[in-house]
């Protein structure tokens, strides 16, 4: 399974966009990249999800370089709301079934 | 669509007793299930997969007689820790996909709050 490295922590002022990175260098062909979005005492949110090149939905953009070994969370004008954790998965495609792993997240502290 | 609901939302026991945590897909038939578990400031942690009608798939250092895991039907999937000790006091999370064996997106509850005394 690809494990992810992100920052631990990023602190960002309401209206800025934020962009979070994540490295994922040993992402096998079939894996796809998906980021969630967890509040405290909350089970995690799914906010976008990609394969390559660039996705966007009416949240965010994500955007994966061609060797697809990191990819980029793109959040456009944050608010306060949107202090949370961001985790960046690698969702594995495997024989049965599939699993997901969790990396340590992004906690994103967004201030007035 | 795709929401998943848990119950109880939070719960407290006795020590060496058993609880049992539901996990319902509530618009959408799930092929697969996870149940996580998460300690404060720490991340999910994956600790078992189901698929309906099969034995679950524990991940290493789960212990499979501890954390009883059904998948009945395709809608529920329940965990019950049994002879629950202080040290599994955590956060509980499930999730349901609709697909097996291929990538498809987890749709998460809503999380169980287990403080056992």
């Amino acid at each position: 399974l690809a494990k992810t490295t992100q920052p631990i922590s990023m602190d960002s002022y309401e209206g800025q966009e934020v962009n979070i990175t994540c490295s994922h260098n040993n992402i096998a062909t079939n894996d796809y990249i998906t980021w969630y979005q967890q509040f405290p005492s909350q089970g995690p949110r799914f906010i976008i999800q990609g394969y390559k090149t660039k996705v966007t939905n009416e949240v965010a953009s994500l955007f994966i370089p061609a060797d697809r070994k990191s990819s980029t969370l793109s959040l456009p004008r944050v608010s306060l709301s949107d202090t949370a954790v961001y985790y960046c998965l690698v969702e594995s495609g495997e024989t049965g079934g599939f699993k997901t792993i969790f990396g340590a997240g992004t906690r994103l502290f967004v201030k007035a | 669509g795709a929401v998943v609901s848990q119950h109880p939302s939070w719960v407290i026991c006795k020590s060496g007793t058993s609880v049992k945590i539901e996990c319902r897909s509530l618009d959408f038939q799930a092929t697969t299930m996870f149940w996580y578990r998460q300690f404060p400031k720490q991340s999910l942690m994956l600790m078992a997969t189901s698929n309906e009608g099969s034995k679950a798939t524990y991940e290493q250092g789960v212990e499979k007689d501890k954390f009883l895991i059904n998948h009945a039907s395709l809608t529920l999937s329940t965990l019950t820790v049994t002879s629950a000790h202080p040290e599994d006091s955590s956060f509980y999370i499930c999730s349901a996909s609709r697909l097996a064996g291929l990538t498809d997106t987890q749709y998460f509850g809503p999380g169980t709050r287990l403080t056992v005394l």
